[in-house]
């Protein structure tokens, strides 16, 4: 089955720099990759997400890139706030099920 | 927040005991989920289901047993047979059908078993 694999696992940032988190996925049939933020004591949310069709997609200051021969996909944060301390988490889902397998999660620290 | 719902927010079970989880959604989606969720794993998947009266077994199913009689509602239970089940439990929905869609979650549950 699918496996993915995010990196580092704790990112210290201080406000106003960018934020860099990347993953990599096994499965070369995957061809959808969404990225959820999770604040302290709520629920995971959707924030962006890139299907295989496409290299690149931005959303003010959060962009995802992904790179389907490497076979490995990033989120950029830029200009970061306060508000962007989260855990962050990677996923990969083939068209079939919609069945998401998610990364292992890195918590972002944004220092005011 | 609406839209899914999980209860009770904190669960305390004895060990050797079932417990069931409850997930209700009204955002008329076809397809549920259940994720367990511990610290440094990311979320992992229990079980899903597409459509009522079907479900699938995720990457963790040993000693968990879920139902899809209604399209709102996907309860889980923890059976006793679940070696490590204190964890905090994500459900999840999406419209279902061909491709991928957003999953929508619910708040968790966070079960205590000693």
């Amino acid at each position: 089955g699918e496996n993915v694999e995010q990196h580092p696992s704790t990112l210290s940032v201080q406000e106003g720099d960018s934020a860099v988190i990347k993953c990599t996925y096994s499965d070369s049939a995957s061809n959808y990759f969404p990225w959820y933020k999770q604040e302290l004591g709520k629920r995971p949310q959707l924030i962006i997400d890139i299907r295989s069709n496409v290299g690149e997609k931005k959303d003010q200051r959060i962009a995802v890139t992904l790179n389907k021969t490497a076979k490995h996909f990033s989120l950029h944060i830029t200009e970061t706030q306060p508000e962007d301390s989260a855990v962050y988490f990677c996923a990969a889902s083939m068209a079939a099920g919609n069945k998401l397998t998610f990364g292992g999660g890195t918590r972002v620290l944004v220092k005011p | 927040d609406g839209g899914i719902t999980q209860s009770p927010k904190y669960l305390f079970r004895k060990e050797g005991q079932n417990v069931t989880l409850s997930c209700e959604q009204n955002l008329n989606h076809d397809a549920m989920y259940w994720y367990r969720q511990d610290p440094g794993q990311g979320l992992r998947l229990i079980y899903y289901s597409q459509i009522v009266n079907d479900f699938q077994k995720g990457d963790i199913a040993e000693g968990y047993s879920v139902s899809r009689e209604k399209k709102e509602s996907f309860p889980l239970t923890v059976t006793s047979a679940q070696k490590n089940p204190t964890a905090f439990y994500l459900c999840a929905s999406s419209i279902g059908g061909a491709g991928n869609h957003e999953q929508y979650f619910g708040p968790g549950t966070r079960l205590t078993v000693t």
